[in-house]
Formats: C-alpha cells, structure tokens, sequence
C-alpha cells in the first residue's frame, strides 16, 4: 500500500499558467510537509501544516498556496507560473510535529516550466 | 548562519567495501540530526535519527555517529551493495523550532 502519495508525478507547463499539486497520506499522521529540491539536489521545506493548520511558510512567494482538506491531504496549488519554479516537489508526512518524528516522502512531482 | 555542509559530494566504491559519509553542521542550538537515502528518483527515506545526546545509532549496514562537541555526524556503510548506490543527506533541526535544513548531500555510487 502506498503510504504517501502525489499526483501527477511529471507535470509540464507553460509560464504564467496555474497548476495544482495533489498529496495523499494514508498513514493517520497529523503532520504534512511540502519540500522543493532544485537542479542541485538541495532540499528545502517550502510549507508544513499540523491538522490542517498551517506551521511553516519559509519565505514562499505567495503565487504558493497550500490546501489542506482535511489531515489526510495537502496540496499545493501555483499561481503564474515562473521557470524558476522547475523543480521536484515532494510531499511528506509525520505522525506529529514532533521533532523526533520520522518523516515519510512521497515520490515527488517533477515540475517543468517552459 | 545556519548550514549543513557534506562531504564528499559524490564517492565511488567497488561493491563490498566500506565507506564513510561526512556531515558537518553550524546549527545551534540543534536538537536532533537525521540521515536520509534518496535513490534516483525517488522520495528521501528516513535512515537514522539522533538526538543531541546520542552518539551513534545503527539500522543494519548503516551506523551514524555524532559528535555534538564538534558539530560532526559521519555515516558509515558496511559491506556497501549495488542497492546502496544513491544520494545520502544530512538533516539538522534547529532547537525550539520545526525548521529542518538540509545539506546538499553525497552522491555514492557503488559498482560491480
């Protein structure tokens, strides 16, 4: 069974379109995370929400808005599009905000922006 | 600044050997460190996490070590296989807060 997951795993745009980024955890975590990793391997956490509330916007443009349903999910939906947002995007989960907590990635999104 | 620094950036072994990954980190005050592996390709899986008092931690053929005096954490891998072959990253959480930084990682490549 998959434990975290996101849709669709390659997406291609245009700039300046909007695009949605779906996750799914079916691990009853209460935690969730959306990383980006750029053309150099390096990881940053871009947002982090705790039962659907929000806890941490690391300085993300604000074309960024996550969205958070209910526990289970998390998705992130961005607005006008720029080159510079290439990038594999990955969505995690924890069991709490706990900063002991192991966390677990989903399979990443790779975001091409032509 | 807060940094997590690795060394080497990428690393290749003949498969069997062992090697030894570097991390070095400026964080503080930290409260816990953790390693990852990250095949091509894929999400980054959770390989060992250390509090600040800890000073090694195994899972199988991975063993961490931390020195939180010197700011240091290495991974070492026995018995490397071709499986092992993938991108190992260094994580710190900052004390107090739920801010995690990463280290840019090495790439291992291990061959036949």
């Amino acid at each position: 069974d998959t434990a975290v997951s996101q849709t669709p795993k390659y997406l291609v745009t245009q700039m300046g379109n909007d695009k949605s980024i779906k996750c799914e955890q079916n691990l009853g975590h209460d935690t969730m995370y959306w990383y980006k990793q750029d053309s150099k391997k390096f990881l940053k956490i871009m947002f982090s929400y705790n039962n659907k509330e929000l806890i941490i916007n690391e300085t993300v443009p604000n074309r960024f808005s996550p969205k958070s349903p209910d526990k289970a999910h998390l998705n992130l939906h961005i607005n006008s599009l720029e080159l510079g947002d290439s990038a594999v995007y990955f969505c995690a989960s924890s069991l709490g905000l706990g900063v002991n907590n192991e966390q677990f990635f989903g399979p990443g999104t790779r975001l091409t922006v032509l | 600044k807060n940094q997590v620094e690795q060394s080497p950036q990428s690393l290749i072994i003949l498969e069997g050997k062992n090697c030894t990954l570097q991390c070095n980190y400026t964080v503080s005050p930290f409260s816990n460190l953790r390693w990852y592996k990250q095949d091509t390709g894929r999400g980054p899986v959770s390989l060992t996490i250390m509090t600040f008092s800890e000073n090694t931690k195994s899972n199988g053929r991975y063993t961490a070590t931390l020195d939180a005096d010197t700011k240091q954490s290495s991974l070492h891998i026995t018995a490397s296989q071709l499986s092992d072959s993938a991108s190992y990253i260094c994580v710190v959480n900052l004390s107090g807060t739920y801010k995690y930084i990463f280290g840019t990682g090495t790439r291992l490549k291990v061959l036949a």
